[in-house]
């Protein structure tokens, strides 16, 4: 079946631009993760959803990140004012259910020059 | 702050020998324990899951297990060049928020024909 699905691949913008990154989880998955990834670490956690709702958005940096998932399927990450330090690729994965092993898409990337 | 170790490497081995990679991490009360494979460019590729003391077996893969002494490794038998790549290993927090992970930075792995 089809696995998560992430556009755009790749973004590149301007200091202080708006951006929406999307993510497509897998069919019949309840729980939605963001995560991001900086140049020689492992991914970070910033949010997770159950549903439609963020269950836990304790990693968000700041005010200027916002997720939703109306729908409770796919979800939209939102990055107000971007800066240079946001570049980074943005991960989402899914799972069945928020115990279970979680399945990672393609990433999108992030350039803010 | 929870943490993850990984020796960064690069770990290179043979073709056709056992690679051993290790990882620590300090939440004790942590339950659920992820092996994923990165290619360069692409995203993280979950290989192993363990979440009981001892060992698990999967083709190739044994992840093993250690809880009192917070250690997790995973085992490649038979390295194929295939297997170069960077080795993830992730930790789910305790106090029942298992979905948000810990990421270390990973381990390269070459194996060289």
């Amino acid at each position: 079946g089809a696995g998560v699905s992430q556009t755009p691949s790749n973004k590149v913008t301007e200091k202080g631009k708006y951006v929406e990154l999307r993510c497509d989880p897998i069919s019949g998955h309840t729980a939605l993760y963001w995560y991001r990834q900086s140049l020689g670490q492992g991914p970070e956690f910033l949010i997770y959803f159950q549903g439609t709702g963020a269950a836990d958005d304790s990693g968000l940096p700041n005010d200027r990140f916002f997720a939703v998932r109306p729908e409770g399927s796919v979800s939209t990450l939102k990055i107000q004012r971007t800066e240079r330090g946001d570049s980074a690729v943005y991960l989402c994965a899914s799972s069945l259910r928020m115990w279970d092993e979680q399945f990672f898409g393609p990433g999108t990337r992030l350039t803010v020059l | 702050q929870k943490e993850v170790e990984q020796n960064s490497g690069p770990l290179s081995v043979p073709e056709g020998a056992i690679a051993s990679l290790n990882c620590t991490y300090s939440d004790r009360g942590s339950q659920s324990f992820f092996w994923y494979r990165q290619y360069s460019g692409k995203s993280p590729e979950l290989i192993m899951f363990i979440y009981s003391n001892g060992d698990k077996e999967d083709g190739r893969f044994t992840a093993q297990l250690n809880k009192a002494s917070q250690y997790v490794s995973l085992l490649i038998r038979d390295s194929q060049p295939s297997d170069s790549a960077t080795y993830l290993c992730a930790v789910g927090a305790s106090g029942g928020s298992n979905y948000k992970l810990t990421f270390g930075k990973g381990t390269l792995l070459t194996v060289n024909p």
